[in-house]
């Protein structure tokens, strides 16, 4: 089952902060979050898991709450070179991964 | 350059005709997957491979076939493609194996229409 992601999309102006939500109804082992801009494939962003701290990526940075099955992504100072679609991706067991993606968060960061 | 290099970017083609959309990586990486991409569906997973010989089905199997016969290679085949499997394709690849995790290195995308 995908995970749930919210919002679908947002609207943000230069220098604002977005929060781009993950849930899963499985118990989590790993998160994934990437950036796809139109046209190009989806770039890798970082990954969490389970029981590992968050992570940051210059001012994209993620947290993973394990008990609530929940990822969050967050945004600081957002740049237009931000926009695109976000998703993520969830890890269910703790070997091979067969990772399952959401349907993605459509992001629009205007001067 | 690492990549993961598919082909082609673009095809067209008619109901019931076989097709193969080619997917090799340079980087010695073990996994390899295939996604289908549709609008507000998000990427579904069609096949993966964790290591030559071995591949598993993922969400959307029906129709399609994958093979790993080379560790660089993993062709996604279309015996008989209908209107329905008109979609982007991505192929994906990663370092993991039974126990690491990384983030995957996807291809540049196949859109396949079928009429």
């Amino acid at each position: 089952q995908q995970p749930v992601q919210s919002p679908q999309a947002v609207i943000l102006r230069e220098g604002e902060d977005a929060v781009i939500n993950c849930s899963s109804s499985k118990a989590l082992y790993s998160v994934h979050w990437y950036r796809q801009k139109h046209g190009e494939a989806p770039v890798f962003l970082m990954i969490l898991l389970k029981g590992g701290e968050q992570k940051g990526h210059d001012k994209i940075s993620a947290s993973f709450n394990e008990k609530k099955q929940q990822s969050s992504l967050y945004l600081t100072a957002s740049q237009l070179s931000y926009s695109g679609t976000y998703f993520c991706g969830t890890g269910n067991s703790g070997g091979y991964q067969k990772v399952t993606f959401g349907t993605g968060t459509k992001l629009q960061v205007i001067p | 350059e690492a990549q993961v290099t598919q082909n082609p970017r673009y095809l067209i083609t008619v109901t019931g005709k076989k097709l193969t959309v080619t997917c090799s990586q340079n980087m010695n990486h073990e996994y390899m997957s295939w996604y289908r991409q549709d609008p507000g569906l998000g990427l579904r997973q069609i096949y993966y491979s964790m290591n030559v010989e071995v591949t598993d089905k993922g969400d959307v199997p029906e129709g399609y076939k994958v093979s790993r016969k080379e560790k660089r290679n993993f062709p996604l085949i279309l015996e008989s493609p209908s209107p329905n499997q008109t979609s982007l394709y991505f192929c994906a690849s990663s370092p993991n194996g039974q126990g690491t995790f990384y983030g995957y290195t996807f291809g540049s995308g196949t859109r396949l229409t079928v009429v």
